[in-house]
């Protein structure tokens, strides 16, 4: 099956700081996704890309969709606080039929804040 | 606009007992995903429904695990016969259309004791 491979697996980081994980994988996907994940909580979407190529931001979160569609990175520029989760890729293919709509996640960046 | 609602957020079950997740879908949403969540790992994917019709099951164990979408009411995951493994988080989401909008309830977490 589809696997994606998330780095780093965590984080420890001063306030202010820049920080930048990234997903790789063995087969191309159609869109990629960011999603933050609070404790006890489902995840939450942060960045959708759809075009291979495609650089997009979301105030201090940029996101980057690689030109082979195998890959993506997200950066998360002068940390704060509240930045404190985990954080997930996800790709989604629209190979046809059935598994349109199936996402599938990387293993999470467990990303901590000092202040 | 409520958003996906799951119920109940925490479930306890001993093992040998049946769990029944709910999941309600945004206003306007006909199709479901459901993911189950081990601790520190990713959501895995398990099962996609359009009303009345599972679409997709390809990450469903064979055994005691089940999943429905009626016309009215929410999803139902549905696990026979719980056993210690079966522990994890279950989340619902939900989109308008194929893939699109994807939604994420808050999750139920399941514990068998």
């Amino acid at each position: 099956g589809q696997q994606l491979n998330q780095s780093p697996q965590s984080m420890f980081i001063q306030e202010g700081e820049d920080v930048s994980m990234n997903c790789t994988s063995s087969s191309i996907f159609n869109t990629w996704l960011w999603y933050k994940q609070d404790p006890g909580e489902g995840p939450v979407l942060l960045i959708a890309l759809y075009k291979a190529g495609e650089l997009t931001s979301n105030g201090r979160l940029t996101a980057q969709f690689g030109i082979t569609r195998k890959d993506s990175f997200l950066n998360i520029s002068a940390s704060i606080p509240s930045d404190v989760g985990i954080y997930f890729c996800a790709g989604q293919t629209n190979a046809g039929g059935t598994s349109y709509g199936k996402l599938t996640f990387g293993q999470g960046t467990i990303l901590t804040v000092h202040p | 606009n409520a958003g996906v609602m799951q119920n109940p957020r925490h479930l306890v079950r001993r093992r040998g007992q049946e769990a029944r997740l709910r999941c309600s879908p945004m206003k306007g949403h006909s199709h479901v995903y459901w993911y189950r969540q081990l601790p520190e790992e990713g959501l895995k994917f398990m099962v996609y429904l359009q009303k009345e019709n599972i679409i997709d099951e390809s990450g469903m164990p064979k055994e005691r695990f089940s999943a429905e979408f009626p016309k009215e009411g929410p999803s139902i995951l549905r696990i026979q016969q719980v056993v210690r493994g079966d522990s994890a988080a279950y989340f619902c989401a939900s989109s308008h259309d194929r893939g699109n909008g994807y939604t994420f309830g808050s999750g139920t977490r399941l514990t068998v004791v």
